[in-house]
């Protein structure tokens, strides 16, 4: 089966524009997670949707966003970029909220320069 | 915060030889991953160890977490240039699942 589908794979944008990045799971499962990836930071927990709801967020400004669909297809917005947030943006989806049981499956991420 | 600090950061061996990474936490966690990520890819999951004292094997990679569940270590048995890559531990967040990576051990195989 498909595994976790990120679009588009490679972008780059200008300080101070918004992006859009979209990330389809795995058939069947509920659950998207959002992580950014830097060499300082390592990865850090971005935020979780299931069932179309935020249920958990990370430490991130608010303007990081992201939305669910009622096909479980999620997107993550970022407004007024900053060259911070050159990263590379990953999204894994999980078959129901996401545990040590229920693992992810991780895409192969969307990386973001910004000049 | 309950960090995860791995180690080494950087390792280069040659094919064939043994190496050993680590990741250590000041803190008690309930169960650990461990996952590997090659470049332009995202990470993909090896294992999880859960009880204390816990041994699991993949084939040449020999997963081990420790007795006070502070620690954990992947030890490669004669290494291969297919095992190249970033490798991360994580741990769970919390009871909301999301996981807390360490920054991982950047792993290079030469032939």
């Amino acid at each position: 089966k498909a595994g976790v589908t990120q679009t588009p794979r490679y972008l780059i944008k200008t300080r101070g524009q918004q992006v859009t990045l979209s990330c389809s799971p795995i058939s069947g499962h509920r659950s998207v997670s959002w992580y950014q990836q830097t060499p300082g930071q390592g990865l850090q927990f971005l935020f979780e949707y299931f069932s179309e709801t935020q249920r958990n967020k990370g430490n991130f400004p608010g303007r990081f966003s992201g939305r669910q669909f009622s096909n479980s297809r999620s997107e993550m917005n970022v407004s007024t970029l900053e060259l911070g947030d050159s990263a590379l943006y990953l999204c894994a989806s999980s078959l129901v909220r996401p545990s040590f049981n229920y693992g992810y499956t991780f895409g192969s991420g969307t990386r973001l320069t910004v000049v | 915060t309950q960090l995860l600090e791995q180690s080494p950061q950087f390792l280069s061996i040659q094919e064939g030889e043994n190496l050993t990474v680590y990741c250590n936490s000041s803190s008690v966690f309930s169960s650990l991953q461990w996952y590997r990520q090659e470049p332009g890819e995202g990470p993909v999951l090896l294992v999880t160890v859960v009880t204390g004292g816990e041994v699991k094997k993949l084939k040449r990679l020999t997963f081990q977490f420790g007795d006070a569940r502070k620690d954990s270590s992947l030890h490669i048995t004669a290494a291969q240039t297919g095992d190249t890559g970033l490798y991360l531990c994580a741990r769970r967040g919390g009871s909301q699942g999301n996981l807390i990576f360490g920054k991982g051990t950047k792993l290079s195989v030469k032939p």
